[in-house]
């Protein structure tokens, strides 16, 4: 079955030092969302890509869809506290079925 | 409601005993999940509604899980017999494209099997 997979599993950053989360399909994606959940929450949407190449940003981060439509990556510049929580993205199932399958997440701390 | 609305928050129970999770959507929304979240890991996709047609149930991982959304709005999910291994955060979304847009989660119902 389609695979969505995430690294690092974990990163610890200083305040204001950058970030960034790589997401691996196993298959190609019609398009790929980001997700953020703050500890104790629920996940929030960030962002969908849809387009091969498509980069996109929001503030301080950058989400990049790759050219084979097989991967992603969010970019956090200057990390703040706020930033901390997990990240997840997701891709439609490619099977013609309609669920969204996550990736394994990345949990950022921010240490002051 | 201004959001998707889940009860109950938390459940404890105990094993071998029926529990039901509630789910009410955002007005509107076409579309419904149920994921689960266990502690500290991802969410794993259970069932997915979308207006009337049939549910797509690849995700339940056992007979013992079932889920309902009567009316096309309102969805219940019923795990029998529950197992300590069933214990997590259960999560529902709904969205309101027929193809996969943007998933607006509740705040999950949190399970725990003594």
């Amino acid at each position: 079955g389609q695979q969505v997979m995430q690294i690092p599993q974990y990163q610890h950053v200083q305040e204001g030092e950058d970030f960034t989360t790589y997401c691996n399909s196993s298959t190609t994606l019609s398009n790929i969302q980001w997700y953020k959940q703050r500890p104790g929450g629920h996940p929030v949407f960030l962002i969908q890509l849809v387009k091969s190449g498509e980069v996109k940003k929001q503030k301080r981060l950058t989400f990049q869809f790759g050219e084979a439509k097989k991967n992603s990556s969010l970019h956090i510049t200057a990390t703040q506290t706020t930033d901390v929580g997990t990240y997840f993205c997701a891709g439609p199932d490619t099977g013609g079925g309609n669920k969204l399958t996550f990736g394994t997440g990345t949990q950022l701390k921010v240490e002051l | 409601g201004a959001g998707v609305s889940q009860s109950p928050s938390n459940k404890v129970t105990e094993k071998g005993k029926d529990v039901e999770l509630r789910c009410d959507p955002i007005s509107g929304h076409t579309a419904l999940y149920w994921y689960r979240q266990s502690l500290g890991q991802g969410l794993e996709f259970l069932i997915y509604f979308q207006g009337n047609s049939a549910p797509d149930k690849s995700g339940l991982p056992s007979d013992r899980f079932s889920a309902e959304r009567t009316g096309g709005s309102v969805s219940t999910l019923t795990i029998q017999r529950t197992q300590q291994e069933d214990s997590a955060v259960y999560l529902c979304a709904s969205s309101p494209l027929k193809y996969t847009g943007e998933l607006f989660f509740g705040e999950g119902s949190r399970l725990t099997v003594l």
